[in-house]
């Protein structure tokens, strides 16, 4: 039973490509995160949606989009890509609590290679 | 602003103990956090201390200072297996922020 699960795994692409990546999570958790870890393995937030709200958007291109159908769902879509979204992209849930740390679960993330 | 700082990496034997620090600065403070990553993985958590001490889970033990806003985390009896990622973070305006994680090295 996947908590966090994201499709495709591999994503190989031209620049200018449009491509969408998909997240699914059946913890029940009311907020769900998209993260971009780069080859330095610096991981950083770049959205977060509670119950399908849009709460945290760091400065992140407009060419990134996302969305989410009900919140057990978010995802991703790129415009335009670049050779600098090559990365690897990690959806994340938690149910998040008012000032409190709250455990976040990754999915297994989705290696974007851009040509 | 905020900013968290930990080794880059670190490399012990099979069966050592091995610390991995992390500093932060951050406006507000909610608790430090450990992940762990393998190659090719995603992270995972491992631990969460809010007050100051030691937290014990097994193996791993993560600790907290906040008077100095340090924290570590201590792995026993390493294994082969405990080569990874392992990043610190704290809570900052509703998201995780991430230290540049330490690549922890484990040989035979």
């Amino acid at each position: 039973d996947t908590a966090v699960s994201q499709t495709p795994k591999y994503l190989v692409t031209q620049m200018g490509n449009d491509k969408s990546i998909k997240c699914e999570q059946n913890l029940g958790h009311d907020t769900m995160y998209w993260y971009k870890q780069d080859s330095k393995k610096f991981l950083k937030i770049m959205f977060s949606y509670n119950n399908k709200e849009l709460i945290i958007n760091e400065t992140v291109p407009n060419r990134f989009s996302p969305k989410s159908p009900d919140k057990a769902h978010l995802n991703l879509h790129i415009n335009s890509l670049e050779l600098g979204d090559s990365a690897v992209y990690f959806c994340a849930s938690s149910q998040i609590l008012p000032n409190s740390q709250e455990t976040q679960y990754f999915g297994p993330g989705t290696r974007l290679l851009v040509l | 602003g905020q900013s968290l700082e930990q080794p880059s990496e670190v490399t012990a034997v099979e069966g050592a103990i091995v610390q991995i620090n992390c500093t932060y600065q951050t406006s507000g403070f909610y608790g430090l956090s450990w992940y762990q990553q393998h190659d090719g993985g995603a992270p995972t958590f491992l631990s969460y201390n809010a007050l100051d001490g030691l937290e014990e889970t097994g193996r791993f033990s993560s600790f907290l200072s906040r008077s100095d806003s340090y924290g570590y985390l201590l792995l026993q009896e390493l294994q082969m297996k405990d080569s990874a990622s392992y990043f610190c973070a704290v809570l900052q305006g509703g998201k995780l922020i991430f230290g540049q994680g330490t690549e922890l090295s484990v040989k035979p």
